[in-house]
């Protein structure tokens, strides 16, 4: 079973569309998280949750809003759509007592055309 | 912001040879994280190194934390095609955000 868990893998679609990626965790960890990587493998946490509220809340334009509907599930809903928010987006959990020992998803790869 | 800078930014090599890479800051962190990021995969835990002068051994690699805590690095030794990846360190900062290294990229080749 994979311990994290994302949906879709790929997203093609075009500028101004809105939308959803998903992620599941089955690791029973009460902190989950986004992270975006950019062309350059530069990575850079977005969002974390901790048993459903929110702890981070990076620099993300507003069109970028988190849903947590329980310590289980993190989604990412995107509003309209720019070029630049091309990319790959990285969901993770781990236990609040152990932040750094994070699980990550294999990774959603986002291309806005 | 604090910045771990990692070196060198991409390094191709033979299966056999032996490599290092590098994780600097100016500033002091209580422990570092090392990652490593296969090809269409997300980064996976390797080590936390946690005391100045820490070396910890994963089979081939060996992990060192510097004196000051400034700094780390990842020594590989007779590299292999699957150590092919991204290697990122990573500072575990207050509220559960990490920060990375800007990443090293290691490619084996037979």
């Amino acid at each position: 079973d994979t311990a994290v868990s994302q949906t879709p893998k790929y997203l093609v679609t075009q500028m101004g569309n809105d939308k959803s990626i998903k992620c599941e965790q089955n690791l029973g960890h009460d902190t989950m998280y986004w992270y975006k990587q950019d062309s350059k493998k530069f990575l850079k946490i977005m969002f974390s949750y901790n048993n459903k509220e929110l702890i981070i809340n990076e620099t993300v334009p507003n069109r970028f809003s988190p849903k947590s509907p329980d310590k289980a599930h993190l989604n990412l809903h995107i509003n309209s759509l720019e070029l630049g928010d091309s990319a790959v987006y990285f969901c993770a959990s781990s236990y609040w007592a152990l932040k750094d020992i994070q699980y990550f998803g294999a990774g959603t790869r986002l291309s806005v055309l | 912001t604090q910045l771990l800078e990692q070196s060198p930014q991409f390094l191709s090599i033979q299966e056999g040879e032996n490599l290092t890479v590098y994780c600097n800051s100016s500033s002091v962190f209580s422990s570092l994280q090392w990652y490593r990021q296969e090809p269409g995969e997300g980064p996976v835990l390797l080590v936390t190194v946690v005391t100045g002068g820490e070396v910890k051994k994963l089979k081939r690699l060996t992990f060192q934390f510097g004196d000051a805590r400034k700094d780390s690095s990842l020594h590989i030794t007779a590299a292999q095609p699957g150590d092919t990846g991204l290697y990122l360190c990573i500072y575990t900062g207050t509220a559960s955000k990490l920060t990375f290294g800007t990443g090293t990229r290691l490619q084996v080749t037979l």
